[in-house]
């Protein structure tokens, strides 16, 4: 069974640039999360979709952050115009979700993001 | 802010012995879990343990949790050279949401 896909793996730009970030989930995966995690520190969430529904996003920083989830699937995150401090790994996670309540989530590679 | 923190923050060991790591949480769970990254690698589940559990096992792995003292801690057992990673407790609340504390890197030496 195929894992969570990320891509790209790694991406370098210049600062006011925009970026996207694509992820793949296990197939039958109803929840998809989206992570920031900065060097040394652990994952922060930024947006978590049930199906297609964005059910949290408190911490999406909505000036510059945006994702979607079209038709329940794959996700994109969008940063536009990227800055100095959005240097992270962004990473892709998905879950079973409410149906089976195991609460394990299932991490891609991520993609490691470079700000110049 | 994190809802976990993991202590020590880091951790040097001989291959062979036991390591210990500890999360410390703030407010009520439904779930805590620990999760292992390998340097520049996604997050690998390795254990959950629900709110009504005091302790669970997997293969080395021992997990304990103290829901009054808002804690867990996990024992790998005959540490390997191959278990050097940063791991990682996460909770989740009722409303489902996982949050992760900012880890402990452990390093065992051959």
């Amino acid at each position: 069974e195929a894992g969570v896909v990320q891509s790209p793996r790694y991406k370098i730009i210049e600062k006011k640039q925009p970026v996207a970030f694509w992820c793949n989930p296990i197939s039958g995966h109803n929840t998809l999360y989206w992570y920031l995690q900065n060097l040394g520190q652990g994952p922060e969430l930024l947006i978590r979709y049930e199906n297609e529904e964005a059910v949290d996003d408190s911490q999406l920083p909505k000036d510059r952050f945006s994702a979607e989830r079209l038709k329940g699937v794959d996700s994109t995150l969008k940063i536009q115009p990227a800055e100095l401090g959005d240097s992270a790994v962004y990473l892709c996670a998905s879950s079973l979700g409410e149906a089976t309540n195991t609460g394990e989530l299932f991490f891609g590679e991520g993609s490691r993001l470079t700000v110049l | 802010s994190q809802q976990g923190e993991e202590d020590p923050q880091a951790l040097s060991i001989q291959e062979g012995e036991n390591a210990t790591m500890n999360c410390s949480y703030k407010t009520s769970i439904n779930n805590l879990q620990w999760y292992r990254q390998n340097s520049g690698r996604g997050l690998v589940h390795l254990i959950l343990i629900r709110s009504n559990e005091r302790e669970k096992h997997s293969g080395r792995l021992r997990v304990t949790l103290d829901t009054s003292k808002k804690s867990s801690s996990l024992l790998i057992t005959a540490s390997r050279a191959a278990d050097t990673a940063s791991y990682f407790c996460a909770t989740e609340t009722n409303a489902g949401k996982s949050t992760f504390g900012d880890g402990t890197t452990l390093t065992v030496k051959p």
